[in-house]
């Protein structure tokens, strides 16, 4: 059981599509993580928020666009999304937003671009 | 940057029998974290050992251990006694220290099979 919730399981839509990936974690942690995992590449970190601040943004296109309305939930909203953008989204959340914190996964969200 | 390589895409190993993945690293920093992440068929990352890099002793849990040689980059996993419940794939990840700002960077992953 993981304490990391991440919705939908699977995401299917057309690059004209608007849609929100949510995350949802029951840990009382303060810092959250959006990473995209493709097919043969290392995991990606996306987005970093602490205290609900973004405080990375790794060079994202804006069609990806975060929220975090308090430190439990994270959004991903997502338009005019292209099929390279097909991939696992995992969301992590982690007590702090310092270097030795572990992360704490949640299962993903499988989109699929048409 | 940091780079994080994992040679092995896939291994297998026997029920029961000691499996090691690879993990070497690239970096000019001399304070880091270093992890080993699962990642079960259920797509669940877990973590599965934690390293500080000022720590020369190797971090041990229970089955998992690490061989890590800071001199070499190397930071490779060993699971003793494997169980069919390992079967998943095994990502070795770099943290660093500097920049104030929480990053993992990640290898490419190994794909365990472990054959009853």
């Amino acid at each position: 059981e993981t304490g990391v919730t991440q919705t939908p399981r699977h995401l299917v839509m057309g690059m004209t599509n608007k849609k929100s990936l949510k995350c949802e974690q029951h840990l009382g942690h303060n810092a959250m993580y959006w990473y995209k995992q493709s097919a043969k590449k290392p995991l990606e970190l996306m987005f970093v928020y602490s205290l609900e601040e973004r405080v990375e943004n790794n060079s994202v296109p804006s069609r990806f666009s975060p929220e975090c309305p308090n430190s439990s939930h994270l959004f991903l909203h997502l338009h005019t999304l292209q099929p390279e953008d097909s991939a696992l989204y995992l969301c992590a959340s982690s007590q702090e937003a310092s270097n030795h914190q572990p992360q704490h996964f949640g299962d993903g969200t499988r989109l699929s671009i048409l | 940057a940091q780079t994080v390589t994992q040679s092995q895409p896939e291994m297998s190993v026997q029920e029961a029998e000691t499996v090691t993945l690879s993990c070497t690293y690239d970096t000019s920093e001399s304070d880091y974290y270093l992890f080993w992440y699962k990642q079960p068929p259920s797509r669940q990352m877990i973590l599965v050992i934690r390293q500080e890099a000022y720590k020369q002793q190797n971090a041990t849990e229970n089955r998992f251990s690490v061989n890590f040689q800071k001199a070499a980059k190397s930071f490779s996993l060993k699971i003793s006694d494997s169980q069919l419940g390992d079967a998943a794939m095994y990502f070795c990840a770099y943290s660093s220290l500097a920049g104030g700002s929480e990053k993992l960077v990640f290898g490419k992953g190994t794909k365990l099979t472990v054959n009853p």
